[in-house]
């Protein structure tokens, strides 16, 4: 009955690094979101994915920002070149349900807190 | 101005206390969720509203659609209710727009 995972918990980069943050959802769960979530401030949608299809990335703020779902389950959220202003922590949440379904509780991940040197 | 919007940002009680916290939106929505985030980031879903009133334990939410108003009910206040808490609408377009949180601390 393990919830939502992510690792790393802490990620401290230099800018221009790459990173990779990974979220293990809930099994089972068809959705898939990743939120940022800034110093004071409520976390902010990026990406939806239902199964693999990533189904909206509206929310991604630069094409610096990458993420995939590739077998449904794990998701990798990737972040070129970092700058300072991707600091933040980054959530992931999971729901049973697909898209119609939204009003379903949203099962959060601890986070990962990005700093960017 | 945000499309969801919270009051007070900060707030302070003596245990025992009745606490409420305020969520205003402007979008249109189809539910809006209560969050309580605790120091290190752990986010946990109080509530799923789309009209009424819900009751759990020392929590009650209400909200208020043609309003556009929600508002979080802690009855008999304590320490460790001290956290963030956030509101959160569904927007039509599936989206979470959060509040900026209302962060809560409960003294003895």
């Amino acid at each position: 009955g393990a919830g939502v995972s992510q690792s790393p918990r802490y990620k401290v980069a230099k800018r221009g690094q790459d990173v990779a943050l990974r979220c293990d959802p809930i099994s089972g769960h068809v959705s898939l979101f990743w939120y940022q979530q800034a110093l004071g401030q409520g976390p902010e949608f990026l990406t939806y994915f239902q199964n693999e299809a990533q189904l909206d990335k509206s929310g991604l703020p630069s094409d610096r920002f990458f993420a995939e779902r590739p077998e449904g389950s794990v998701s990798t959220l990737k972040i070129q070149r970092t700058q300072q202003e991707d600091s933040a922590v980054y959530l992931c949440a999971s729901t049973p349900r697909g898209r119609g379904h939204f009003t379903d509780t949203q099962y959060f991940g601890p986070g990962t807190r990005l700093t960017v040197l | 101005k945000n499309e969801v919007e919270q009051s007070p940002q900060n707030l302070t009680a003596q245990e025992g206390e009745f606490i409420t916290i305020n969520c205003s939106y402007s979008v249109g929505i189809s539910a809006l969720h209560w969050l309580q985030q605790h120091p290190g980031g752990g986010i946990v879903s109080l509530f799923m509203l789309s009209s009424g009133k819900k009751k759990h334990g020392r929590l009650i939410a209400t909200i208020n659609i043609q309003e556009k108003h929600s508002s979080l009910h802690i009855t008999a206040s304590h320490p460790r209710d001290s956290a963030v808490y956030i509101c959160a609408a569904l927007d039509n377009t599936d989206k979470l727009i959060f509040g900026t949180g209302t962060r809560l601390q409960v003294f003895p």
